[in-house]
């Protein structure tokens, strides 16, 4: 069974700049989760869907965040304009269900730099 | 508010060695704790949680964890620590009823021959 895929592992964009993260969660899992680390600190919530509506996006840090599950698989994230504080690691995660019962199961993270 | 505390950013053990590592939280509730471990190039995998019962629970790679309520800690330990090991490690809190998970700052793991 393939794990949580995230595209690109690595992206380097000028400050500004349109970037788009993916995510592909494990066949099946409902849930899906969005989380980042910034410098090297502790991994924040940013937002939870299950299939295509939003649970929860208390965690998005502005407007400037734009997350998608169209048809309640893959999910984007979108960060226009990039700024320089955006940077880190942006990890996505899937589970069967919702609540700290079900596993949630981590992708690799995509680091992104902006510049 | 809910927060958790990984006291040491990083941590030096020889290979073989006996390794524990803190963790200490705050939840008004009883908490659901994690911890889990990030290789180099690897997502978070899931080692260990605690949601009620035996305060002692063990884990996938000999790990095991101890809940300590009064001291609202939840630490992490190894009795002896293979070259493998190295790597961060995360403690989490979730929320009863909940979904989200508050994570510390991470452990880094340095293991030396």
């Amino acid at each position: 069974e393939a794990g949580v895929t995230q595209f690109p592992s690595h992206s380097v964009i000028e400050k500004g700049q349109t970037v788009t993260l993916r995510c592909d969660p494990i066949s099946g899992h409902d849930n899906l989760y969005w989380y980042r680390r910034v410098m090297g600190k502790e991994i924040k919530f940013l937002l939870h869907f299950v299939k295509e509506s939003k649970q929860d996006e208390s965690g998005m840090p502005n407007n400037r965040f734009l997350a998608e599950r169209t048809g309640g698989t893959y999910s984007t994230l979108k960060v226009q304009p990039a700024e320089l504080e955006d940077s880190g690691v942006y990890f996505c995660a899937s589970s069967q269900g919702t609540g700290p019962f079900y596993e949630q199961y981590f992708g690799p993270g995509t680091r992104l730099t902006v510049t | 508010a809910q927060s958790v505390t990984q006291p040491d950013i990083h941590i030096t053990v020889s290979e073989g060695a006996s390794l524990e590592l803190r963790c200490n939280y705050s939840y008004g509730a009883t908490p659901y704790l994690f911890w889990y471990v990030q290789s180099p190039g690897q997502g978070l995998q899931l080692l260990l949680k605690y949601f009620s019962g035996d305060t002692l629970v063990q884990g996938i790679k000999g790990f095991e964890a101890e809940f300590k309520r009064s001291q609202s800690s939840f630490n992490l330990r190894k009795p002896s620590v293979h070259w493998s090991d190295a790597a961060e490690y995360f403690c989490a809190v979730g929320q009863a009823g909940g979904f989200k998970t508050i994570f510390g700052a991470g452990t880094r793991l340095f293991v030396k021959a």
